[in-house]
């Protein structure tokens, strides 16, 4: 099952410019996390955010957790070409560390 | 550091033919695995997860089953592959804060 979804579905800008994603989610959460793919690969863990925290940061990167709107943003600052690729919102769903995953937001940073 | 391989990158098969996927963990011990399925351009879809040896559940009824041997290595397999089962899998490992990712496995069933 699937809780996460992003929004847009995909999203094309120029390199430089500043790249919005958005996931919501249904149910109460421990954590949301980030992760990047890129094309035929595997999934990278980009960034965590713990159910108390309401904003946080790594590199060009920032996070946004709203738990009274259920939604998380994830922001990519400074866009490059190497951004290009897919990002997934996945929140914890219960002991057994399971994750529930969004369907994703293609990005692509056009040079 | 933990590693996790996953093998082989690309297969392609003909229908009815048996599958075997296998996924190995380095640098934990007792980790939850996962296997995973994802559609071009969709998400993720668990197929297994698994919290120990010889555990195994299943979310989605089909054509494939897992098994544990050992306590790092997770296998997914298939007796007869339909055309259906192509698709881009993917084996996982994860602690409370992070999912950690093989290189997945292309499989085209034709």
């Amino acid at each position: 099952s699937q809780q996460g979804e992003e929004d847009p579905q995909a999203l094309s800008i120029q390199e430089g410019e500043n790249a919005t994603m958005n996931c919501s989610y249904k149910t109460s959460i421990n954590n949301l996390q980030w992760y990047r793919q890129n094309s035929g690969r595997g999934l990278v863990h980009l960034i965590l955010i713990r159910s108390n925290e309401r904003e946080k940061h790594s590199g060009r990167l920032r996070v946004t957790l709203d738990t009274s709107k259920k939604s998380s943003s994830l922001l990519i600052t400074a866009s490059r070409a190497a951004d290009t690729a897919s990002y997934f919102c996945a929140t914890d769903a219960d002991s057994n560390y399971q994750l529930i995953w969004g369907a994703g937001t293609k990005l692509i940073i056009k040079p | 550091s933990q590693t996790i391989h996953q093998w082989p990158a690309t297969l392609v098969q003909p229908v009815g033919s048996p599958l075997s996927l296998e996924c190995t963990v380095e640098g934990t011990s007792n980790p939850n695995l996962y296997w995973y399925r994802q559609a071009a351009g969709r998400g993720l879809q668990l197929l297994f997860y698994s919290v120990g040896i010889g555990q195994i559940s299943s979310e989605v009824p089909q054509n494939l089953s897992a098994s544990r041997p050992q306590d790092r290595q997770f296998i997914l397999s298939s007796k007869k592959l339909l055309l259906s089962d192509s698709g881009f899998y993917l084996c996982a490992w994860s602690d409370v804060t992070e999912a950690f990712f093989g290189q997945g496995t292309r499989l085209t069933v034709v």
